[in-house]
């Protein structure tokens, strides 16, 4: 595997489920990101990790929760989502944070019912 | 929040055609990134730039760093099918520290047969 893979490629879930999304980098990075991508809106920035320590949250809810065991692996757990939490989960990563130059994962495609 | 603006937001044009499309920022970035999304994938990042007024070329796509600072440049020559997607431009204001990316709107690109 080269670059940065991310599963499931889709998920659909319940609003009572509990479901994890994950992410692998193959580069040597040392920082990992989660990315929400929603239609006809920017990619919002969710978390930041570097070298394993998360460095920020941005407001995310609680009901998205990041793990992230080393620099190679970053885990997003999802509990009772609601349904305009359908989007696409982008996993990205740099050298280092505030490098500038991020690699983005083929995302995950969540969908709420 | 910032926000940078992308223009056009979506351009239909046909094979063989020459394509510019271009990013504006109200401020100062010091580096900006090109990224090509695909139906169903995650960006792929095209071309990095890190210096004002820099050109650098990646096959048939060429970008610049405007003078300013505030703007960036996106041009492909001589279109094929697979040129096909949407085009983000991307700006980190320092290397380094704290510093997030910040991306467009995109500019969604169709080749008409």
């Amino acid at each position: 595997e080269t670059g940065v893979t991310q599963t499931p490629r889709h998920l659909v879930m319940g609003m009572t489920n509990k479901k994890s999304l994950k992410c692998e980098q193959h580069l040597g990075h040392n920082a990992m990101y989660w990315y929400k991508q929603s239609a006809k809106k920017p990619l919002e920035l969710m978390f930041v990790y570097n070298f394993k320590e998360q460095t920020e949250n941005n407001s995310v809810p609680s009901r998205f929760s990041p793990e992230c065991p080393n620099s190679s692996h970053l885990f997003l757990h999802l509990h009772t989502l609601q349904p305009e939490d359908s989007a696409l989960y982008l996993c990205a990563s740099s050298q280092d944070r505030g490098w500038g130059e991020q690699y983005f994962g083929p995302g995950t495609r969540l969908t709420v019912t | 929040g910032q926000q940078l603006n992308q223009s056009p937001q979506s351009m239909f044009i046909q094979e063989g055609e020459d394509v510019s499309m271009n990013c504006t920022s109200s401020s100062i970035f010091n580096t900006w990134l090109w990224y090509k999304q695909e139906p169903g994938e995650g960006p792929v990042l095209l071309i990095a730039l890190y210096k004002a007024g820099e050109l650098t070329s990646n096959g048939r796509l060429t970008a610049q760093f405007g003078i300013t600072r505030k703007d960036s440049f996106l041009n492909i020559s001589a279109s094929i099918p697979s040129d096909v997607g949407i085009y983000f431009c991307a700006g980190q204001k320092a290397l380094g520290g704290n510093e997030k990316l910040t991306f467009g709107t995109g500019t969604r690109l169709t080749i008409i047969p």
